[in-house]
């Protein structure tokens, strides 16, 4: 079974520039998750999605961050404008439902934003 | 008070030490404990999961969850270096599946 993919690994960028992360969950998995990890911090959940729709964006910056996964399956993850504290980890998971315990999580973007 | 506190080390033990990694957590609504483990620059894979009070074992790894203390445990036993990554308690049930992660505890196994 093939995993979480998600790209591009890394990305660098200067403050004010605009970025986007890509991921492709586990086939048939139908809840898909964005975290922020910043260096030291566990995860931080930024927006839930079930197929198509949000569950929670509660925890997104929506003044500069975006996401959305069309037809349910991918799903894409914006920020524009970039600011220096958006350095992070920024990692992808699904589930087969939001009531399962396991979270597949993919192995994450690295962004420096100098 | 955060929701979940993790000492986050670094933690330095030779090969074949008995580990303990903990969490407290202060909102009693959690229902469900969760271990992952975090490789460097990896995701987390989910390592052992919890419901109740009590222990649950796995190999050389055990799980503990005392709802009283609102504290749970991690124990790994006959440490191998391999076990060398970033340990991150995660709960969630307190009104929603959602997980709320501790910052994580980075574990080196020295062979």
């Amino acid at each position: 079974e093939a995993g979480v993919a998600q790209s591009p690994r890394y990305k660098i960028i200067e403050k004010r520039q605009s970025v986007a992360f890509w991921c492709n969950p586990i086939s048939g998995h139908a809840t898909l998750y964005w975290y922020q990890q910043i260096l030291g911090q566990g995860p931080k959940l930024l927006i839930q999605f079930q197929n198509n729709g949000v569950v929670d964006d509660s925890q997104l910056p929506k003044d500069r961050f975006s996401a959305e996964r069309l037809k349910g399956v991918d799903s894409t993850l914006k920020i524009q404008p970039a600011k220096l504290e958006d350095s992070a980890v920024y990692l992808c998971a699904s589930s087969l439902d939001p009531s399962q315990e396991t979270q597949y999580f993919g192995p994450g973007t690295r962004l420096l934003v100098l | 008070q955060k929701e979940v506190e993790q000492d986050p080390g670094p933690l330095s033990v030779p090969e074949g030490a008995i580990v303990s990694l903990n969490c407290t957590y202060s909102n009693s609504a959690f229902q469900y404990f969760m271990w992952y483990r975090q490789y460097s620059r990896k995701g987390p894979e989910l390592l052992m999961y919890t419901y109740s009070s009590g222990n649950k074992e796995d190999g050389r790894f055990t799980a503990q969850v005392d709802k009283s203390s609102k504290y749970i445990s991690l124990f790994i036993r006959d440490s191998q270096p391999s076990d060398s990554a970033t340990y991150l308690c995660a709960l969630s049930g307190a009104g929603s599946y959602q997980l709320t992660f501790g910052k994580g505890t980075k574990l080196s196994v020295i062979p």
